[in-house]
């Protein structure tokens, strides 16, 4: 059974950059019928995709977000890793990592796993 | 542009049946979705993929109360005899190459 666990500091300053981790379990990071997607939910708001990283290490970010973010990944740790920079009060979120099914597709798909979030607040 | 359309809520009494809408914007009726449930405190929990014909594939552990449909550009996640562990957030999310894309939500209240 796959498990995702998010992992990082739970309070950023404002204009530093937020760094989350996403540990992979049960699965590996590089298996290319999926992909890894960061989500987030901010406070009384919907969800909302940051971005996704393939097996290719090809990336795709929302496009309001790209300006600031960075997906990657480490195989040899089964890990990927999520940077936002320059946060502000709005990137105040729980962010989640997921597995995305793209069996059928060339990219995109399902997110048919999801870690527990992890909360971060922006604050000074 | 691809959009997808809830209703921000919807209700039914336990023990009865309800029908969540997601609505894919014109232009991409052939677009398969998923759905997910997000109850307070815990991350989504992927419910099911429902293609355009209405097939649909469900997710680990997910009973067969929970059920999903298609017509046209609606897609339907349907749950029947209504408990209250159902009380959640429902979402649909769906993708346009590798842009994802989720629908603002549907607050489920079990009466």
């Amino acid at each position: 059974q796959v498990h995702l666990q998010e992992s990082g500091p739970g309070l950023v300053k404002p204009s530093e950059t937020l760094s989350l981790t996403c540990t992979v379990s049960g699965g590996s990071v590089s298996n290319g019928d999926y992909f890894l997607a960061w989500t987030r939910q901010a406070p009384g708001r919907g969800l909302e995709w940051i971005g996704s990283i393939y097996f290719s290490q090809t990336t795709y970010y929302n496009p309001s977000l790209k300006s600031r973010v960075t997906i990657s990944a480490d195989t040899s740790k089964n890990q990927f890793s999520l940077k936002l920079k320059s946060v502000t009060a709005a990137d105040t979120a729980v962010y989640y990592c997921a597995r995305g099914d793209k069996r059928g597709t060339a990219y995109g798909g399902s997110l048919d796993m999801w870690g527990q979030g992890t909360v971060v607040s922006v604050s000074s | 542009q691809l959009v997808l359309t809830q209703s921000p809520s919807a209700s039914a009494s336990l023990g009865a049946s309800v029908k969540v809408t997601c609505t894919l914007s014109s232009g991409h009726s052939t677009y398969a979705i998923a759905w997910h449930q997000k109850q307070p405190e815990k991350g989504p929990r992927y419910l099911m993929k429902v293609n355009s014909d209405g097939s649909h594939i469900k997710g680990d552990g997910i009973p067969d109360r929970i059920s999903g449909s298609s017509s046209g550009t609606e897609r339907y996640l349907i749950i029947s005899s209504l408990q209250s562990e159902d009380e959640a957030d429902y979402y649909c999310q769906t993708w346009d190459t590798a842009i994802q894309v989720f629908g603002g939500g549907t607050k489920l209240t079990v009466l």
